[in-house]
């Protein structure tokens, strides 16, 4: 199955921890990113993590990966207005590095003042 | 610069147009992607081009018909379109489809937001 799941939608009061999970069912994903839509725009790339790790950190966002459970999260550390988006997680599929990428539902999160 | 270029920002168009999106990239990728987003979607793949030839075809119609002029630009002509096609449409390249084990990062256009009526 290529299904990748996540919750809809996500609201944090400013200056807390936001935490967007994501399942995936492909356990032969090479890598999984993260991306952000912002209203109206393209997707940003704002992180992404090679299957055989299980953490990375870059500025506020921290990625963590189960491999085992097939679970993905990231975290965004002092959440600002501007972190207004959609977050979608994303698993590439083949053998050829990321030539399809499956992208999962997206999460809405809203930043509460 | 990881920038992707699309034009137009918006089209509108009838039934019985023909229309054409551009997409351009100078990063020196050589693997490009249109994708179509409906709204509260996640982006479905549509096409993949890799090294100027069409790699991957996900059984889109027909009246979308896409082009690689050379390694920079990707072209999606349209013709005869519903309105259902209305969707927000993006364009991405990765550096190759050739990096085993390595990171192929896809990096995305804003995107042309079309009106089918």
């Amino acid at each position: 199955g290529e299904d990748v799941e996540q919750s809809l939608f996500l609201s944090v009061r400013e200056g807390d921890s936001s935490v967007i999970n994501c399942t995936y069912t492909d356990s032969s994903s090479t890598y999984l990113y993260w991306y952000k839509q912002e209203p109206g725009a393209g997707l940003q790339l704002l992180t992404y993590i090679f299957s055989n790790m299980d953490m990375k950190q870059d500025q506020r966002l921290t990625v963590l990966l189960n491999k085992k459970d097939k679970h993905l999260s990231l975290r965004i550390a002092d959440t600002q207005t501007g972190d207004s988006a959609i977050y979608f997680c994303a698993e590439s599929m083949g053998n050829f590095g990321n030539e399809k990428l499956t992208f999962g539902t997206g999460t809405r999160l809203t930043i509460i003042p | 610069d990881t920038e992707v270029t699309q034009t137009p920002k918006h089209l509108v168009m009838g039934m019985t147009n023909k229309k054409s999106l551009k997409c351009e990239q100078h990063m020196g990728h050589r693997a490009m992607y249109w994708y179509k987003q409906k709204a509260k979607k996640p982006p479905e793949l549509m096409f993949v081009y890799s090294y100027e030839k069409l790699s991957i075809n996900e059984s889109v119609p027909s009246r979308f018909s896409p082009e690689c002029p050379n390694s920079s630009l990707l072209n999606l002509h349209l013709h005869a379109l519903q309105p259902e096609d209305s969707a927000l449409y993006l364009c991405a390249s990765s550096q190759d489809r050739l990096g085993v084990g390595r990171e192929d990062t896809q990096y995305f256009g804003p995107g042309t937001r079309l009106t089918v009526l």
